[in-house]
């Protein structure tokens, strides 16, 4: 079973800090990650998507993927409030009809 | 505009009754995808297509059938062998080339009556 972990939750950041989410996963030759942002009641909505090691930057977001250590991160710099959500790691995985793989998301706080 | 729409929002079932989920897109994506999401839960995939008459179980495709008969539409029957329906259904569609995010419609919940 090819397995999305993210840090249990949920996690709590003042205004302005930087938050830092991290998922790891278990198919070493899995290619493609995203990061989804997910509002209470709402769908998913994609925000990042990294396919080689090291850093992608957008805007206050960055994603960072290590395939050595088979990890990849969400960090988000100057969080305000309305960045408070429910953020999935999802993974395409190797093989035939590679599928997509999520993580049961990790919820961010943002305190004004 | 370009996207996946799906209906309707809300939706409530009586026990023994076959309910179908909408999906329609106009990304002229060839893959579909369908979702179940409970609370605190990840999303799980029921059933996926990446071609017009062909689709897949996915992990949890029990209780649930799909047809893909065009590329613009995947609807999704939760029939009454499903014992424990209520949840968040989305459907999301993508490319299927190397690169290919998905992208989600605004979801149906679906409740028992």
């Amino acid at each position: 079973q090819k397995e999305v972990e993210q840090n249990s939750g949920p996690l709590s950041v003042p205004e302005g800090a930087i938050a830092s989410l991290n998922c790891t996963y278990s198919d070493r030759g899995s290619q493609s990650f995203f990061w989804y942002r997910q509002y209470s009641g709402k769908s998913p909505e994609l925000i990042m998507s990294i396919y080689s090691n090291g850093d992608k930057e957008d805007g206050r977001f960055t994603a960072q993927l290590n395939k050595a250590s088979q990890y990849v991160s969400l960090l988000i710099r100057d969080s305000q409030p309305s960045d408070s959500a429910t953020y999935l790691c999802a993974v395409i995985s190797t093989g035939a009809n590679s599928k997509l793989t999520f993580g049961k998301g990790i919820t961010l706080s943002v305190r004004p | 505009d370009g996207g996946i729409t799906q209906s309707p929002k809300y939706l409530f079932r009586k026990e023994g009754q076959n309910v179908t989920l909408s999906c329609e897109q106009n990304l002229n994506h060839d893959a579909m995808y369908w979702y179940r999401q409970d609370p605190g839960q990840g999303l799980r995939l029921i059933y996926y297509s990446q071609i017009v008459n062909d689709f897949q179980k996915g992990d949890i495709a029990e209780g649930y059938s799909v047809s893909r008969e065009k590329k613009e539409s995947f609807p999704l029957t939760v029939t009454s062998a499903q014992k424990n329906p209520t949840a968040f259904y989305l459907c999301a569609s993508s490319t299927t080339g190397p690169v290919r995010p998905q992208h989600f419609g605004d979801g149906t919940r679906l409740s028992i009556l």
